[in-house]
């Protein structure tokens, strides 16, 4: 099926540095999606994006939803141990209700 | 708010029997589910899309009467693997969208399938 260009596939960073994600579609959005998976649980949604331009924060993570509608982006700053998991960009086409997905971004952050 | 549950969290079955996982969502009504599939190291896919009240649509290469979904109410819906083979072994995750207007899927804690 359709999936988003997703990078890094996998960053491995220290403890207190900050990180940057990207997502690229070759399609026009709607919605963009952040979530975070930890290993063998379901994802967890960390920020929604509705419009093009839109900048959104929760804590140390910002979102954008870039101005073409093809990309986001998600950074988190200060990073701490706990921010280990998979990041998933998610994003959702104009008249329908199904997602697509990423790849991921698996962060290592090392104390 | 938005919680998600799934049960089982995992299940053992033998080659040839049924299992039956159910996604419910805890404080809000979702008039739409989905069920996505995940292997190791591996992005979800979509298996089908589950509206309350109607027939779920499957996507391409899903097979229907393998993956028996049945959405009953606004805060159930459930995933029948029938006649699973160890190539159905795998992670399956639910999630829920609570309005028309709201795009937000949240997801469940999933289920770890595993055929003997």
């Amino acid at each position: 099926g359709q999936q988003l260009n997703q990078s890094p596939q996998s960053m491995f960073i220290q403890e207190g540095e900050d990180v940057s994600m990207n997502c690229t579609s070759s399609s026009i959005f709607n919605t963009w999606l952040w979530y975070k998976q930890d290993p063998g649980e379901g994802p967890v949604l960390l920020i929604a994006l509705y419009k093009a331009g839109e900048l959104t924060s929760n804590g140390r993570l910002t979102a954008q939803f870039g101005i073409t509608r093809k990309d986001s982006f998600l950074n988190i700053s200060a990073s701490i141990p706990s921010d280990v998991g998979i990041y998933f960009c998610a994003g959702r086409e104009g008249g329908s209700e199904k997602l697509v997905f990423g790849k991921g971004t698996k962060l290592t952050v090392n104390p | 708010g938005a919680v998600v549950s799934q049960h089982p969290s995992w299940v053992i079955c033998k080659s040839g029997t049924s299992v039956k996982i159910e996604c419910r969502s805890l404080d809000f009504q979702a008039t739409t589910m989905f069920w996505y599939r995940q292997f190791p190291k591996q992005s979800l896919m979509l298996m089908a899309t589950s509206n309350e009240g109607s027939k779920a649509t499957y996507e391409q290469g899903v097979e229907k009467d393998k993956f028996l979904i049945n959405h009953a109410s606004l805060t159930l819906s459930t995933l029948t693997v029938t006649s699973a083979h160890p190539e159905d072994s795998s992670f399956y995750i639910c999630s829920a969208t609570p309005g028309l207007a709201d795009y937000e899927q949240y997801f469940g804690p999933g289920t770890r399938l595993t055929v003997t």
